[in-house]
Order: structure tokens, then sequence, then C-alpha cells
């Protein structure tokens, strides 16, 4: 168990390009989320996958932005023709059936030029 | 919506003293969990305590315990003995009982270790 990962930890990209991150979750846990923290405030929610089905999405996360988890295993989060305000770090997290407990990546943080 | 409040944003302690941080947090659920996360420069969120809404006794990890007042929907974190290795940004979150439901966070607390 080598906890979640994410990859890469940084991307530097000019606006308007594609970027795709990808997170694995620890092997057992079902439950996988994704969180966006702009710099001086906490985690906010984006999205949330219990096995390979994506059944929440928040308000932030606009029609640019598409997140999968092929056969329940790892996510992948897609931000189409970025932009300066995409900006931030993008942290993983995955939880196992049953808890309320959360183990957090390292993020991937995106810098948009 | 719930909504979690962090009215501290840096903190100062020296190194063996004891440091409190405060969250408030606003919902109308009667059931849910709190919890306090540390970020440190490496990024990675690591829990630090967590409280279920249900328990009156506060919870205790070593040198770090909550006082949990439910009615004031307060949640502050005590720090004693403080060290070096404290330094990080700690945040406060709130989550629902539901399964699927996900984390809502303040906007943290810087907190710096002095010797």
């Amino acid at each position: 168990d080598t906890g979640v990962s994410q990859d890469p930890r940084h991307k530097i990209t000019k606006r308007g390009q594609n970027v795709t991150f990808r997170c694995d979750p620890i092997s057992e846990h079902n439950r996988l989320y994704w969180y966006r923290q702009t710099l001086g405030q906490g985690p906010e929610f984006l999205t949330y996958f219990q096995n390979e089905a994506q059944l929440e999405k928040s308000r932030l996360l606009s029609d640019r932005f598409s997140a999968e988890r092929p056969k329940g295993s790892f996510s992948t989060l897609e931000i189409q023709r970025t932009e300066q305000g995409d900006s931030a770090m993008y942290l993983c997290a995955s939880s196992p059936r049953g808890s309320y407990g959360y183990t957090f990546g390292s993020g991937t943080r995106l810098t948009v030029v | 919506a719930q909504t979690v409040t962090q009215s501290q944003p840096e903190m100062s302690v020296q190194e063996a003293e004891t440091v409190t941080l405060s969250c408030t947090y606003d919902t109308s659920e009667s059931d849910y969990y709190l919890f306090w996360y540390k970020q440190p420069p490496s990024r990675q969120m690591i829990l630090v305590i967590r409280q279920e809404a249900y328990k009156q006794q506060n919870a205790t990890e070593n040198r770090f315990s909550v006082n949990f007042q439910k009615a004031a929907k307060s949640f502050s974190l005590k720090i004693s003995d403080s060290q070096l290795g404290d330094a990080a940004m700690y945040f406060c979150a709130y989550r629902d009982t539901g399964t699927a439901s996900k984390l809502t966070f303040g906007t943290g607390t810087r907190l710096q270790v002095t010797l």
C-alpha cells in the first residue's frame, strides 16, 4: 500500500491547452474524490466517484472539466482550454467502503501561463 | 449548505507551549463528523484528529485534543507541547454522515512554531 498517488506533481501549461491529471487511489478504496485548492484557501470539492460511477459534481466543475474512473481503479481529471483561473492545486482523496476516513494524495499543482 | 469558518489566518507558538486553533461551522444536521487536517509544505493532507458529533467526549490524540461545543457549533484544536514539526497549515473540515458525503473545509490557519 503506497497511499494515494497523483501524477504529475507539477504541470505548467499555456492558456488554451488541455491538461490531464491522474490519481491512483489505495487499491481497496471504492470511493474517490477530487478537490481544488487555490492559494490561501481550503480545498473545494469538485467531484466524487463510487467505483466507476461519478455520483456527484460540484458547480465548480465547468463543462471544460471532465473526470473519469474507468473500471473503478485510477481516475483522470481533464481540463480543456485551460484558463489562468484554473491555476491551483488539484487534490485527490480516496476512502474505503463503510468508512468516513480519507487518504489524500500530494496533489498536482497546475500553473497556467 | 454547510460552512466552516476559521477566523485565525495565522498563529504563532513557542516550542513546548500550547496553542489553540479556532473553528466554527454551520449545519442543520444533528449528526456529522468534524476533522482537523494538517497540510505541511509537502502538500499532503494528514488527518490530525476527528470527532463524531454524537459523542459528547472530546477526542484526543497524543498532544492533540479538541474542544467540541455542539450547541455553539465550535470545534477548536489544542496542540500541547508544540514541536517544530507542528508548523503547517491546519484545516478544519466538516462531513455529513451520508456514505458519499464530501468534506467541506475552512480557509485554514497557518501555524508557526518558534524556538
